[in-house]
């Protein structure tokens, strides 16, 4: 099974903040790489699709890139209502997902 | 608009068994493959099952492999997860995802507990 390793597990930022949080896959996955954002008591719900396409309804402030084994999802001006806990998930080959990335307001 | 209705959950023994539902609507039930997810209680998520849209295939996480089974009625819109032997392991939160991961239910919670 294809490993993900997402970093930092606990990310703290201000309002309007540039956030970067990261995953790294142990091996490549051809950019097979989707994003949700995961709200308490919520189901996740799909932020970033195949590395870097925005699913529709998403704000413009999140983006996503990579390649082979290395990916990132950018918030660009961090809201409130951003507070949430994002998932990476490779579906290359049998689908896993990452551990999560906790993010909070400083 | 996609919905994805998740039911069937509950608190059971261990070794007990359990039938879980995923009723579709808002798309084309019978075009698309279906997974079950699951979330154990402040952990990640696990991906468990896919069946593909007619049924032809099925694949199983070994976790589960030999207990659980994926299957669905595309004339009654509805994804199942049968769920046999179940382990204080298996509890978690479970959700039916459309094939492309794109949209999922808001999960049926299992509580496998003596």
């Amino acid at each position: 099974d294809i490993q993900m390793t997402q970093s930092p597990s606990v990310l703290s930022a201000s309002v309007g903040d540039r956030v970067t949080l990261n995953c790294k896959a142990s091996q490549n996955i051809n950019k097979y790489l989707n994003w949700y954002q995961q709200k308490l008591g919520e189901a996740p719900k799909l932020l970033i699709y195949n590395t870097n396409n925005l699913q529709t309804g998403i704000p413009s402030r999140f983006s996503g890139s990579g390649s082979g084994t290395d990916y990132t999802l950018t918030i660009s001006s961090l809201q409130p209502e951003d507070v949430a806990t994002y998932f990476c998930f490779q579906h290359n080959s049998w689908p896993t997902f990452g551990a999560g990335t906790k993010l909070e307001l400083k | 608009e996609v919905q994805l209705v998740e039911s069937g959950g509950g608190l059971v023994k261990p070794g007990s068994s359990l039938k879980l539902s995923c009723v579709a609507s808002g798309f084309t039930f019978s075009s698309y493959g279906m997974h079950w997810i699951r979330q154990a209680p402040k952990k990640g998520l696990e991906w468990i099952a896919l069946i593909y849209y007619d049924s032809s295939n099925k694949y199983y996480a070994d976790s589960v492999k030999g207990r659980f089974t994926i299957s669905r009625d595309n004339s009654k819109n509805t994804l199942y997860l049968e769920m046999n032997s179940l382990r204080s392991e298996d509890t978690a939160m479970y959700y039916c995802a459309k094939s492309s991961f794109a949209y999922w239910g808001q999960g049926t919670l299992v509580t496998v507990s003596s």
